[in-house]
């Protein structure tokens, strides 16, 4: 398994800003992801954060909406640019670590657009 | 794209009782995870499971992926299982991106 940390925990943000979600992960991975979960949703595969690379952003989902960092194999981060209150939902990271299949999930960061 | 459809979307238990959930999917898979979202929104991987039957304690899974469905067994149910319970398949061509089920929200009173 694998330790995953995201920040921030939670925030309130103003319509037209844009947050930065960080996620850290305690050992080297290889495949890391970024979920959207809206209110009383199911979640939702925004992207794939690949190392060294550009993000490979799902149909719906794009690069100046929601860019991505990934400079290394323990830690990525989502941005969420000029927010709206459609924006307001959790973000989740999640990697595949070892060698299953099994995919773990951060904490989450709970965003609300006011 | 594939649908992930699961069943009952809502599920009220007294505590030591026994539920069944289900998750159907609409195409192949490579493979197919089940997870428990807790109250307080952390999501818990509980079976990676692409066929046949494992079994945690309290909880089993099996998964018939010729027939395209998994069934998540919880038996003795405690006041901790509440929360929404996630089916999650990768597609074949999936590179393991996960494609989430509706979800089933499961409250245990005691």
């Amino acid at each position: 398994s694998a330790v995953i940390s995201q920040k921030p925990s939670r925030d309130i943000c103003q319509r037209g800003t844009s947050l930065t979600i960080q996620c850290q992960v305690d050992s080297q991975v290889t495949m890391m992801f970024w979920y959207r979960q809206q209110p009383g949703q199911s979640l939702t595969l925004i992207a794939t954060a690949n190392q060294g690379s550009e993000a490979t952003y799902e149909s719906g989902f794009v690069i100046d909406k929601f860019p991505i960092s990934r400079p290394n194999l323990t830690f990525s981060t989502l941005t969420v640019s000029n927010m709206s209150p459609e924006d307001s939902s959790i973000y989740l990271c999640s990697v595949v670590a070892g060698l299953s299949y099994e995919q773990y999930f951060g904490p989450g960061t709970r965003l609300t657009v006011t | 794209g594939i649908q992930v459809e699961q069943s009952p979307p809502d599920l009220i238990l007294q505590e030591g009782a026994n539920s069944t959930l289900r998750c159907n999917f609409s195409d192949s898979v490579n493979n197919l995870q089940w997870f428990h979202q807790n109250p307080w929104g952390q999501l818990i991987n509980l079976f990676y499971i692409p066929s046949g039957t494992k079994q945690n304690g309290r909880l089993s899974a099996t998964t018939v992926a010729t027939e395209r469905y998994s069934l998540l067994y919880i038996s003795s149910s405690q006041t901790t299982d509440s929360g929404v319970y996630f089916c999650a398949v990768e597609r074949r061509t999936g590179f393991q991106k996960l494609v989430f089920g509706t979800g089933t929200r499961l409250l245990v009173s005691p």
